[in-house]
């Protein structure tokens, strides 16, 4: 059974850059599609954005000219970069697996929370 | 502001049947694009409840089901149970945005 785990700082400082490794166990990452979402305290979900295997790049258009994924399949694991960070970034952050297409998240991690403060 | 519309509570008794509606537009539930539901505990990730409008994942009880038409979803559970108590969120792809989108979530509660 796959599983996938966050990690990275829990503090990041308003204007840096918030980094995150979600390593993927139990199957290799060069199949499939995999994704970053996060859920602000208290609020929804909100799809970052999603890797496949050939390092292509999906993001949402509302965090694109801030965020950067990439993917080690010598490691099996995958990264997000969100540049310029503020306090609205704070949030639990997961990354999760999809087959493909409109596929479901069918495996997720179980979140990093990341704070952004001085 | 989410793209797909869910009320943000409902509740009901135990053992009775409720129903957490999904909104969306022509870009993306209207666009005939799946819907998915997911159940979220406190502290802990989503969970896939529901995938391609109406299909449950192996463990899923046959309590919840769902259903889509036109621009919308529902999720539907009979027989509450005080353990349903959970939020719940639906999700589907938008084509305007070329990207996955969710709703709002709803927490329901179990009276």
């Amino acid at each position: 059974q796959v599983q996938l785990q966050e990690s990275g700082p829990g503090l990041v400082k308003p204007s840096e850059t918030l980094s995150l490794t979600c390593t993927v166990s139990g199957d290799s990452i060069s199949s499939y599609y995999w994704s970053w979402i996060r859920q602000p305290a208290g609020k929804g979900l909100e799809w970052i954005g999603r890797i496949y295997t050939t390092g292509r790049t999906n993001y949402n258009p509302s965090l694109k000219s801030r965020v950067t994924m990439s993917l080690d399949t010598s490691k099996n694991h995958f990264s997000l970069n969100l540049s310029s960070v503020t306090a609205a970034d704070t949030a639990v952050y997961f990354c999760a697996r999809d087959f493909g297409a409109a596929a479901p998240f069918d495996s997720w991690g179980q979140g990093a929370l990341v704070s952004v403060s001085s | 502001q989410s793209v797909l519309t869910q009320p943000p509570s409902v509740s009901g008794a135990p053992g009775q049947r409720v129903t957490i509606s999904c909104t969306g537009s022509s870009s993306n539930i209207g666009a005939s694009y799946d819907v998915h539901w997911y159940r979220q505990l406190p502290g802990t990730a989503p969970r896939l409840l529901i995938f391609g409008n109406s299909n449950r994942p192996s463990g899923v009880p046959d309590r919840f089901s769902g259903s889509k038409s036109g621009t919308s979803a529902s999720l539907a559970i009979t027989g509450l149970q005080a353990e349903d108590e959970a939020d719940y969120y639906c999700q589907s792809y938008d084509s305007s945005l070329s990207g996955w989108v969710f709703g709002g979530g709803t927490k329901l509660t179990v009276l």
